[in-house]
């Protein structure tokens, strides 16, 4: 079946490092990937997307880095600033379509001063 | 503008009862998802509409759990005889366009503890 998992769940960096958020997928046929920041008591926000077709992606402080050869899927944070402290999740969207979103379970980020 | 709105944001109910959680979608969204999150977990995907219909239903996790969807806008979340497992956190979903960017803005969900 369709799954999406992280590698570590959690990370701790020093306020001002960069992070790296890894996720591995399972499904090739998957076109579109998203990362999503969730704060406690919230519901998950968008950050950045990227589609199958791209590498890499940039957005502000965040970039994110598709992989297919591996199925693997990065989120790169530069300058982690202490409201960075969140989970976050990757998602594909699942082959069914109807773009049902395939979360992984989610890596939780604590940025420390 | 106004986001995606849930109601209520808590609710604690009795093992038995049936509980109806609400969903207000971003206006002019025509796609609206539903998604459950148990403690410490990710999303698991419930159920999908598009206008009223609902062409995925595939992560109900039972006969107990419905939902339907009125005037392309309100959804409602039922689930009937909930049991202790029903217990988590409900999440609606919106977006604009149910093909191309498949971006999807969430509301706050609903913390479903049942006792």
């Amino acid at each position: 079946g369709e799954s999406v998992g992280l590698h570590l769940p959690t990370l701790s960096v020093q306020e001002g490092d960069n992070s790296i958020i890894n996720c591995a997928y399972s499904n090739s046929a998957s076109d579109y990937f998203i990362w999503y920041k969730q704060e406690s008591g919230k519901g998950p926000q968008f950050i950045i997307d990227i589609r199958s077709n791209m590498d890499k992606r940039q957005g502000q402080r965040v970039t994110v880095l598709l992989n297919k050869t591996v199925k693997h899927l990065s989120l790169q944070i530069a300058a982690t600033q202490p409201g960075d402290s969140a989970v976050y999740f990757c998602a594909e969207k699942g082959s069914g379509g109807y773009n049902k979103l395939i979360f992984g379970a989610g890596t939780r980020l604590a940025v420390h001063p | 503008g106004a986001g995606v709105s849930q109601s209520p944001s808590n609710k604690v109910t009795e093992k038995g009862k049936d509980v109806e959680l609400r969903c207000d979608p971003i206006s002019g969204h025509t796609a609206l998802y539903w998604y459950r999150q148990s403690l410490g977990q990710g999303l698991e995907f419930l159920i999908y509409f598009q206008g009223n219909s609902a062409p995925d239903k595939s992560g109900l996790p039972s006969d107990r759990f419905s939902a339907e969807r009125t005037g392309g806008s309100v959804s409602t979340l039922t689930i009937q005889r909930t049991q202790q497992e029903d217990s988590a956190v409900y999440l609606c979903a919106s977006s604009l366009i149910p093909t191309g960017r498949h971006e999807q803005y969430f509301g706050p969900g609903t913390r479903l503890t049942v006792t």
